[in-house]
């Protein structure tokens, strides 16, 4: 059963501060991870991806992956009440058109 | 460009009617899919296709019938559907190839079956 877990949340930060989203994964087979953010009634929207071990920027958003340890994290630095939204952390398995196994997300308070 | 279109936004419908979910998009991407979102759930993956060739079906009913009648266009037929069917529908489609390969959705038709 290949899973992807994350913490449900709600996680809440305080406006300006660094909010950190977890997200492990059972099979060492996957090789493209994706982070989605959705706000409440809205579909998904693409906020990284990351296929390489260590860290990639953009921005105010920083994904961090660790195939040894299988673990993807993604950092929001400088929060804004906008960000508050469920985030969805995404594994795909191989490359080609291969689905994507999707965590239950991370709910996200960034509180004025 | 990474637009995907959804029609209609909303939809309601009884158990004993016909009805269409309509998704386009002119990116040139390959592979388009079915997702069904339950409320604080994440997408379930309904259908996949690649070449306009269906790839996958998760098991999904029979009453929830794909049709890719060209490379720019995903329906999804709707019929006979009961009340837990109602969620929001995503479409999806992807770009790139291998690590790079991206799925973008489109904003969604909410379902509501009475």
């Amino acid at each position: 059963q290949k899973e992807v877990e994350q913490n449900s949340g709600p996680l809440s930060v305080p406006e300006g501060a660094i909010a950190s989203l977890n997200c492990t994964y059972s099979d060492r087979g996957s090789q493209s991870f994706f982070w989605y953010r959705q706000y409440s009634g809205k579909s998904p929207e693409l906020i990284m991806f990351i296929y390489s071990n260590g860290d990639k920027e953009d921005g105010r958003f920083t994904a961090q992956l660790n195939k040894a340890s299988q673990y993807v994290s993604l950092l929001i630095r400088d929060s804004q009440p906008s960000d508050s939204a469920t985030y969805l952390c995404a594994v795909r398995l191989n490359s080609g058109y291969s689905t994507l196994t999707f965590g239950k997300g991370t709910m996200l308070l960034v509180s004025p | 460009d990474t637009e995907v279109t959804q029609t209609p936004k909303h939809l309601v419908m009884g158990m004993t009617n016909k009805k269409s979910l309509k998704c386009e998009q002119h990116m040139g991407h390959r592979a388009m899919y079915w997702y069904k979102q339950k409320a604080k759930k994440p997408p379930e993956l309904m259908f996949v296709y690649s070449y306009e060739k269906l790839s996958i079906n998760e098991s999904v009913p029979s009453r929830f019938s794909p049709e890719c009648p060209n490379s720019s266009l995903l329906n999804l037929h709707l019929h006979a559907l009961q009340p837990e069917d109602s969620a929001l529908y995503l479409c999806a489609s992807s770009v790139g190839r291998g690590n790079l390969e991206t799925q973008y959705f489109g904003p969604g038709t909410r379902l509501l079956v009475l």
